[in-house]
């Protein structure tokens, strides 16, 4: 069974940097990309961006000039960085894993979601 | 961007009901549409795939259909454990989720 588990800050300052590890376990990150969605308290869900086993990325256009993700498969850990945050980002962040292809490229396996606050 | 609004935003339903929620692209994004749904304090939870396929271990009461700008989630007869707000999906270009549907107890 593989299980995927944020780690990181609660608690992040504005204007720095949230910076997010998720572990994956039971499982391989190799030949699956593994993507970051945050929510906001109570309302929906917002794709931040994926990166591919091989390392490659796709950011939402939305965050593109201050994400940042990377992957280390020999820890079986991927990490999001979010740049220059402010209060607005204050959400429950999830790591997800990409459903291989021809599941409708959907996210079949989530984390159990970390919230981080954007306060001083 | 592709945006994608569900309709409608809450739904008050009782056990045993079917209901059907929808979903609207404002572009054609092919086979790439998805479902979830989140209960209280939880991650979401795939439920289908590629509009109509059933995700592995979900409840056959679940089913999509649809096709281009245009999808429906139904459940055939409501359990307790069904209320909870429900997302599409769209990974056709970039991902984007609807704004989520409420079902709740009537």
């Amino acid at each position: 069974q593989v299980l995927l588990q944020e780690s990181g800050p609660g608690l992040v300052k504005p204007s720095e940097t949230l910076s997010l590890t998720c572990s994956v376990s039971g499982g391989s990150v190799i030949n699956y990309s593994w993507t970051w969605v945050r929510q906001f308290a109570g309302k929906g869900l917002e794709y931040l961006g994926l990166i591919s086993s091989s390392g490659s990325t796709n950011y939402s256009p939305s965050f593109k000039s201050r994400v940042s993700m990377s992957i280390d498969t020999s820890k079986s850990q991927f990490s999001l960085e979010l740049a220059s945050v402010t209060a607005a980002d204050t959400a429950i962040y999830y790591c997800a894993r990409v459903a291989v292809a021809g599941s409708g490229r959907a996210f079949d396996i989530w984390g159990q979601g970390t919230l981080v606050t954007v306060s001083s | 961007d592709i945006q994608m609004t569900q309709s409608p935003s809450s739904l008050y339903a009782s056990v045993g009901d079917r209901v059907t929620i929808t979903c609207r692209a404002n572009q054609s994004v092919n086979i790439y549409l998805n479902w979830y749904q989140q209960r209280p304090g939880k991650a979401p939870n795939l439920l289908i795939y590629a509009v109509s396929k059933l995700q592995s271990g979900v409840s056959s009461r679940f089913s999509g259909s649809g096709s281009g700008t245009e999808f429906t989630l139904t459940i055939s007869s409501l359990q307790p454990e069904d209320f909870a707000t429900y997302y599409c999906q769209q990974t056709y270009r970039y991902r984007t989720f609807g704004q989520g549907t409420r079902l709740e107890l009537k």
